[in-house]
């Protein structure tokens, strides 16, 4: 079964810095491409970024270019994300989410509130 | 950016009845490889993460109730639910995995009327 388990959420001031991080389980990891989505409060699903199985590609939003780093650890099977510069719009439950052909499967998420 | 357009908003149908769901892409999303189209929809209950229903825009996922069907192609789809049931309340997204950035329907709540 496959288990993602988002960690390192919490209240930030604008302008800070938080770094999230996911730990995988039930599936082969190093063969996943793994992305992060957001969701604010109240609102829809937004894609933030992507990494290919061995970190060599990484594409992001518009809105998060510049400020956000996506990173994978496959030896400890982690994925993380480096959240820089962060602003009220970044409020939202961030998703570790397992990517594929076939669908993808989501984390329980960890919320992330930037605030002062 | 591809836009995916579901309609509508909410949604109300009396237990047992069928719901209908649809979503519009701004463009083709067909995978030109196998000729399938590459969209996923989602189900979320309050308070819990998006699960997979329907991928490949027509194959529902295992352990998903036959009662889920998906369908359309190009920019047209449809998600049915064919006798709504109680635990089906939830809001459904769509969403495209044809290139990034990866874009998601706004949604549809599902209620019980």
């Amino acid at each position: 079964e496959v288990q993602l388990v988002e960690s390192g959420g919490g209240l930030v001031q604008p302008g800070g810095s938080l770094r999230l991080s996911c730990a995988a389980s039930g599936f082969t990891f190093s063969n996943s491409w793994m992305h992060w989505v957001r969701q604010a409060p109240g609102k829809g699903l937004v894609w933030v970024s992507l990494i290919n199985t061995d970190g060599s590609t990484t594409i992001y939003a518009d809105s998060v270019k510049g400020r956000f780093t996506i990173s994978r650890d496959n030896a400890k099977n982690t994925l993380s994300l480096q959240m820089n510069s962060l602003r009220a719009e970044d409020t939202a439950v961030y998703y570790c989410v397992r990517g594929g052909t076939d669908g993808w499967y989501w984390g329980q998420g960890t919320l992330v509130t930037v605030s002062s | 950016d591809i836009v995916m357009t579901q309609s509508p908003d909410s949604l109300a149908v009396s237990l047992g009845e069928r719901a209908t769901i649809n979503c519009k892409s701004s463009q083709s999303i067909l995978n030109s490889s196998n000729n399938k189209n590459k969209l996923a929809w989602y189900q979320q209950k309050p308070g819990q993460p998006p699960k997979l229903v329907i991928y490949w825009a027509s194959t529902r996922e295992s352990g998903v109730p036959d009662r889920f069907s998906g369908s359309g192609s190009g920019t047209d789809f449809t998600l049915t639910i064919s006798s709504l049931q109680a635990e089906d309340v939830a809001v459904y997204y769509c969403q495209h995995y044809y290139r990034t950035p990866y874009t998601f329907g706004q949604g549809t709540k599902l209620e019980i009327k």
